[in-house]
C-alpha cells in the first residue's frame, strides 16, 4: 500500500524566511509525485510534477526536489501570499490501469508580515 | 480553457438520506476521480471514471457509488447518510494519456454537512 508523511504538520514563517517541506513516501512503483496548494474552502491547485530521482523543478518562490524516498518543497523568501496548506501526492503503479493518487494530510504553512 | 466544475458548492442533508454531487471535467479530460477530504483522514481516494466504466476504487462502502457519462461529466451518490459522511467531496479531471504520468486537476469541491 501507497504511504505519504508529510512533515511538519505546521509551520510559521517570517515573510522573507526561507524554509523546506518534507515529503517522504514508500509506493510500489513510481509513477510521478506531485505537489499541490490548497488555500481554506478551494479544491487543491496543481504545482509540480516530479518523475525520477534528481529531477527539480521550480515556480517563482518554491523549487521542488525528489529523492527515491522523498521530495522537498523548497520556499525562498516567503509572502505573506505563500499561506496556504502544500499536499504532496504519488501515483504508483498500484494495480492494472490504477491512476489513483494517495495524498499526505499536508504541510499548513503561515507567512507573518 | 474552463477548470474542473462541481455542483452544488453547499449542501446540507439529515441522516438517511442520499445525495448526489456532479463534476464537468475540464475539456477534452476523460477520467475523473473522486476524493473525500476530512480535517482527520484528510484526502482519500473514492473511485475513477473512465469512458463511462469504474476503472479503480478505494476503501468506501458500497453507499457510495457513482457514473459517468459519455460527454465524460460524474456524478457522484451518496445513500443512507451518516454523520462521518460530513466532508468536502472533490473531484479531478485528467487525459489519463496511457503509459504516462497523469496530472490530476481539481474541481473547487463540494461542502457536505449531515445533520
Amino acid at each position: 500500500e501507497d504511504q505519504v508523511t508529510q512533515s511538519p504538520e505546521a509551520l510559521r514563517l517570517q515573510e522573507g524566511e526561507s524554509s523546506s517541506l518534507n515529503c517522504s513516501y514508500t509506493v510500489s512503483g513510481l509513477r510521478g509525485l506531485f505537489w499541490y496548494r490548497q488555500d481554506p474552502g478551494k479544491g487543491p491547485e496543481f504545482l509540480f510534477t516530479l518523475y525520477s530521482a534528481g529531477e527539480e523543478k521550480e515556480k517563482e518562490r518554491l523549487k521542488a526536489t525528489l529523492t527515491k524516498k522523498e521530495s522537498f518543497l523548497h520556499i525562498t523568501a516567503p509572502k505573506p501570499e505563500d499561506s496556504a496548506t502544500y499536499l504532496c501526492a504519488v501515483q504508483g503503479y498500484s494495480g492494472a490501469g490504477s491512476y489513483q493518487l494517495t495524498f499526505g494530510k499536508g504541510t499548513k504553512l503561515s507567512v507573518i508580515p | 480553457k474552463a477548470g474542473v466544475t462541481q455542483t452544488p458548492r453547499y449542501l446540507i442533508k439529515t441522516r438517511g438520506q442520499q445525495v448526489t454531487l456532479s463534476c464537468s471535467p475540464i475539456s477534452g479530460h476523460r477520467s475523473v476521480s473522486w476524493y473525500q477530504q476530512t480535517p482527520g483522514q484528510g484526502l482519500q481516494f473514492l473511485f475513477e471514471y473512465f469512458s463511462e466504466t469504474q476503472r479503480n476504487k478505494g476503501n468506501f462502502p458500497g453507499r457510495f457509488s457513482g457514473r459517468q457519462f459519455s460527454n465524460s461529466r460524474s456524478e457522484m451518490n451518496v445513500s443512507t447518510l451518516e454523520l462521518g459522511d460530513s466532508a468536502l467531496y472533490l473531484c479531478a479531471s485528467s487525459t489519463r494519456t496511457s503509459g504516462s504520468t497523469d496530472t490530476q486537476y481539481f474541481g473547487p469541491g463540494t461542502r457536505l454537512t449531515v445533520l
